[in-house]
């Protein structure tokens, strides 16, 4: 079945410095998603990525979807410690499974 | 945007003992609701897909009879652990998918801890 494998398990940073998770998925996605999840919290919608190669900008985070669609990345420009939490990224499932969720990068921010 | 309301949002419960857990479509309706669980430091697990008037439909490895669904409207569905045990402790999450995406409004969660 499909996959969506995401790296880094954990990333601890200094507040200030940037930081970056990966998905990769075995087969093309017709679209990924990312979600954040506060420590106790639930996930939260974040972004949805569609075109080839397309690159999406919230603030600090910047999303990008791989030209061969199998691949995706989180960046967070200079880290607070409000980004602390877990990012996932998702893709469709087939069938009745709504989602695919990869594992997750759980993010530490250093004051 | 849309939101996804669960009640309990904690349990604790002694083992042998049932539990039912809410989740609520606040200002919109869905016909469709998906229950996950996530144990500690760990992904979402899709359990089942809750789908109004007809049965619910389980994911491989989730028993239907301890984990019993029922959806009795386009806003309410509801997951009951029966005679949980200890290692039914976890995150039960809840979502709905938000209009005709593939996108998810997930519920605030329900920690359930069984003695």
């Amino acid at each position: 079945g499909q996959q969506v494998m995401q790296i880094p398990q954990y990333q601890h940073v200094q507040e200030g410095e940037d930081f970056t998770t990966y998905c990769n998925s075995s087969t093309t996605l017709s679209n990924i998603q990312w979600y954040k999840q506060r420590p106790g919290g639930h996930p939260v919608f974040l972004i949805q990525l569609v075109k080839s190669g397309e690159v999406k900008k919230q603030k600090r985070l910047t999303f990008q979807f791989g030209e061969a669609k199998k691949n995706s990345s989180l960046h967070i420009t200079a880290t607070q410690t409000t980004d602390v939490g877990t990012y996932f990224c998702a893709g469709p499932g087939s069938g009745n499974t709504p989602l695919v969720f990869g594992k997750g990068t759980r993010l530490s921010v250093i004051a | 945007g849309a939101v996804v309301s669960q009640h309990p949002s904690w349990v604790i419960c002694k083992s042998g003992t049932s539990v039912k857990i809410e989740c609520r479509s606040l200002d919109f309706q869905a016909t469709t609701m998906f229950w996950y669980r996530q144990f500690p430091k760990q992904s979402l697990m899709l359990m089942a897909t809750s789908n109004e008037g007809s049965k619910a439909t389980y994911e491989q490895g989730v028993e239907k009879d301890k984990f019993l669904i029922n959806h009795a409207s386009l806003t309410l569905s509801t997951l009951t652990v029966t005679s949980a045990h200890p290692e039914d402790s976890s995150f039960y999450i809840c979502s709905a998918p938000a209009g005709n995406t593939d996108t998810q409004y997930f519920g605030p969660g329900t920690r359930l801890t069984v003695l």
